[in-house]
């Protein structure tokens, strides 16, 4: 069954809001975790990767302030898409790894704005 | 910084043919390298993971080779069935640890297998 769970799966919303995204580890501690971007008929992009209980690390040319990442705990790790525009829809998808784990990924979230 | 390239980037065969697929990476500094598979609009599937001190690894009808110090690896599918139909993304990693345990994709290479 699935370790990594991402939700939600596929949301559609108008431009100007802000979309949330969780990545939950169901069965290990997740020290970190990775998110990655991924355009129609692209490879995934890391955006940024996060440390439980430590800033997350960006990707040169991926803006901190409209992609905030926080992972205060082992468990989840949440991206918050901020006064999303057409330009942000996409492909999300997080994986997470944890001591002597390999890394996880989750099924990733549909993001389309209006 | 590390650049994978994967090559053909689609191919199309017919059922019951052996086929490779071939990844490229640039910095051969690698911890191990990883093949995925990716349906439409899903997430990845692991198939393969290939330590740097590897040369290969087997797993069913699939079987993965490492060349470290060229900077290849090739993915051989025998037998091909239509339900291997997908894209297939290598990734190399740079360590174990924190960032450096981040995932380099390919471009990746999309696989159809008709009837």
């Amino acid at each position: 069954g699935a370790v990594v769970s991402q939700h939600p799966s596929w949301v559609i919303c108008k431009s100007g809001t802000s979309v949330k995204i969780e990545c939950r580890s169901l069965d290990f501690q997740a020290t970190t975790m990775f998110w990655y971007r991924q355009f129609p008929k692209q490879s995934l992009m890391l955006m940024a990767t996060s440390n439980e209980g430590s800033k997350a690390t960006y990707e040169q040319g991926v803006e901190k302030d409209k992609f905030l990442i926080n992972h205060a705990s082992l468990t989840l790790s949440t991206l918050t898409v901020t006064s999303a525009h057409p330009e942000d829809s996409s492909f999300y998808i997080c994986s997470a790894s944890g001591p002597q784990r390999p890394q996880h990924f989750g099924d990733g979230t549909r993001l389309s704005i209006l | 910084k590390q650049e994978v390239t994967q090559i053909p980037a689609a191919l199309s065969v017919p059922e019951g043919e052996n086929l490779v697929l071939n990844c490229s990476f640039t910095d051969s500094a690698i911890y191990n390298l990883q093949w995925f598979r990716q349906d439409p609009g899903k997430g990845l599937t692991s198939l393969l993971l290939i330590q740097s001190s590897q040369r290969e690894q087997t797993s069913g009808r699939l079987n993965a080779s490492l060349d470290k110090s060229s900077g290849r690896s090739t993915l051989y599918i025998a037998a091909s069935q239509p339900g291997d139909s997908a894209t297939y993304l290598c990734a190399v990693r740079r360590g174990n640890t924190g960032t450096a345990s981040k995932l380099t994709f390919g471009t990746g290479t999309r696989l159809q297998v008709t009837l």
